[in-house]
């Protein structure tokens, strides 16, 4: 059973650097046929896609966060991360990593999520 | 890039089917059999209910299940139950991105 899980500060001061980190286990990032993703949640609101990447690199952003969005992989620790720069109030929600089928295009698998508050 | 379309809420009594539109274009949903449902109860994560229009995954009840028609997929849940009541989200793939549909509250009366 494939778990994910994200870590991370849970408060952000505005202009600084959102950092958040994805382990998984019981699956090997390696393995392909999966992109890793990020997705955020407003508060009260819809599902909101950052972008995901594959093993090997490979990244896909949001075009709307794309300038301040990095996503990165770190296989040796089955691992992937997201820095979302110069955040604002408007970059407050849950942070979700996910696991997504690049043949099917679906996220079977979803960490429990994180509340990322930005404020000073 | 648009979010895909949902009505905000639906309802139905126990028993009773309900479905959820999810509207794209001629370059999501249109172009692809790669429409998901995801059902989100309250605090929560998303949970998968529906992959590739129309597949349920190991242990999603057949209550559930998912059509497309042109530019627009749709989730039908037959036999209502109280347990039914969450947020439920479609996502389609692109051709280098995922779209989600805004979310529609699904209200068990």
């Amino acid at each position: 059973q494939v778990q994910l899980q994200e870590s991370g500060p849970g408060l952000v001061k505005p202009s600084q650097t959102l950092s958040l980190t994805c382990t998984v286990s019981g699956g090997s990032i390696s393995s392909g046929g999966y992109y890793w993703s990020w997705i955020r949640q407003h508060p009260g609101k819809g599902l909101e896609w950052i972008g995901y990447i594959y093993y090997s690199g490979s990244t896909y952003y949001n075009p709307s966060l794309k300038s301040r969005v990095t996503i990165s992989v770190d296989t040796s620790k089955n691992q992937f991360s997201l820095k979302l720069s110069s955040v604002t109030a408007a970059d407050t929600a849950v942070y979700y990593c996910a696991r997504e089928n690049t043949a099917a295009g679906h996220l079977d698998y979803w960490g429990q999520g994180t509340l990322v508050t930005v404020s000073s | 890039q648009s979010a895909l379309t949902q009505p905000p809420s639906v309802s139905g009594s126990p028993g009773q089917s309900v479905t959820i539109s999810c509207t794209g274009t001629s370059s999501d949903v249109g172009s692809y059999n790669r429409v998901s449902w995801y059902q989100q109860p309250p605090g929560t994560a998303p949970k998968l209910m529906i992959y590739e229009v129309s597949n349920r995954p190991s242990g999603v009840p057949d209550r559930f299940s998912g059509s497309k028609s042109g530019n627009t997929a749709s989730l039908t849940i037959s036999g209502l139950q109280a347990e039914d009541e969450a947020d439920y989200y479609c996502s389609s793939y692109t051709s280098s991105s995922t779209l989600f549909g805004g979310g529609t509250k699904l209200t068990v009366l």
